[in-house]
Formats: structure tokens, sequence, C-alpha cells
């Protein structure tokens, strides 16, 4: 398996502008993790999908955040519009339903606002 | 509230030492911890997982112990290689499924 795929690697944009990030889980995984990464802040998790269902937003910073997941092998972020306080390193990672929670992630997306 | 807090500090060693990194928290008790490792560029990787009725849990040169009183887990590299040179997190689960992660520790093995 190519294990947690996640698209782009790398974003510059500017402020105001709307940012899609991708994300194509381990085939077979039920579940589904939007994390954000910065230095202050560390790993906080975003929201999280269960069978493609929304279970748990309560991250999402403002409504300026969406997820969705339409299909068990996409799901996307988007920041809309973005602000420079929106720049950090996005990372999705899905698990299997069964056993202990122990999740995989990609590789990350490092967004940059201006 | 509840909180998950690793030494921020970076954690300097000598090669062939053994490195010991803290994670405690509070107002939690999990069933298990997770400890992962990032390196620079790359996404957290599980290392290991102990439960809440072990005292200990090892693979290979790493060990993790687990006290429930104290609310804290240990994470040793024995005999440590500049490889080990990474951030470690550590993770659980406050009851809603998902993870909540420490804000990690640097360790670099100097050869």
């Amino acid at each position: 398996d190519a294990g947690v795929i996640q698209s782009p690697r790398h974003e510059v944009t500017e402020m105001g502008q709307e940012v899609t990030l991708r994300c194509k889980p381990i085939s077979g995984h039920d579940y589904l993790f939007w994390y954000r990464q910065t230095m202050m802040r560390g790993l906080e998790l975003l929201i999280y999908f269960n069978n493609n269902v929304p279970i748990d937003d309560s991250g999402m910073p403002e409504d300026r955040f969406s997820a969705k997941m339409p299909n068990a092998s996409f799901s996307t972020l988007k920041i809309q519009p973005s602000e420079p306080r929106d720049s950090a390193v996005y990372f999705c990672a899905s698990r299997p339903a069964a056993g202990v929670e122990t999740q995989y992630f990609g590789p990350g997306t490092r967004l940059l606002v201006l | 509230s509840q909180k998950i807090e690793q030494n921020s500090e970076a954690l300097n060693i000598q090669e062939g030492k053994t490195a010991t990194l803290t994670c405690n928290y509070t107002n939690y008790s999990p069933a298990y911890l997770q400890w992962y490792r990032q390196d620079p560029g790359r996404g957290p990787v599980f290392l290991l997982l102990i439960r809440e009725n072990e005292k200990e849990k090892r693979k290979e040169r790493l060990k993790v112990t687990f006290d429930t009183t104290l609310k804290q887990s240990l994470f040793h590299t024995t005999a440590s290689q500049p490889a080990d040179s990474a951030t470690y997190l550590c993770a659980l689960d406050p009851g809603r499924r998902a993870l909540t992660f420490g804000s990690g520790t640097r360790l670099q093995v100097q050869p």
C-alpha cells in the first residue's frame, strides 16, 4: 500500500484566496483525521470522519474551514478565505475500525498564506 | 481542562547513552497511551502503545513505561544512535475516539 497520500505537498497563496487540501486514506481504513501542526500549538485535531461521516469537528477553527469526505478514498479540507494565521503543516491520517487507535499519517501539506 | 505535557526543551545526549523523555497528562484516565516519532518534513510514525494495565513495553532499543498513579509515561531509547534523533510525541484518547497529542520533545543524539 502506498500509505496516506496528500496533495499538494506545498502551497503558497495570498490572503483571501481559497485553498483546497486533498487526502487519500489507506484503502480499507474507516477513520480519517485532519490535523494542523504549528510551532506554537503543536499537532491539533481539526476534524475526523468515520465511514465518510464527520464525527467530531470541534477542532475546526472557524467557518472559513470546511471538510468533506464524498467517498471512502477521498477527503478535502478547504479554507476560504485564507489568512496568514492559517499558515501551518496540515496532516491527514487514517486508521482501520478494528483494533487499537494507531494512526497512519500522510506526509503533510505545508501551507503558507502571504 | 485536559492537558498533555512534554518537555519542550530539546534533549541532547551522546551516542550510546540512554535518553529518557517524559509525558505527563492531567484530568484524564486513558486506557492506553501511544508514542510517535516525527522526522523533519514528515508525518508522525507510530512506535509503541502501552495499556493502562501494563507497566512497561519494549520494542528493540525502545522502552516505554506507564504510571497511571503519577499520570506519566516515560520513553527510553537505550544505546542511543544518531539515527534516533527526531521529535517524539506522546498521544492519548481523551474519550472521543481520536487522539490528542503532546507538543513533542526533540531528541538529538551526538556521535
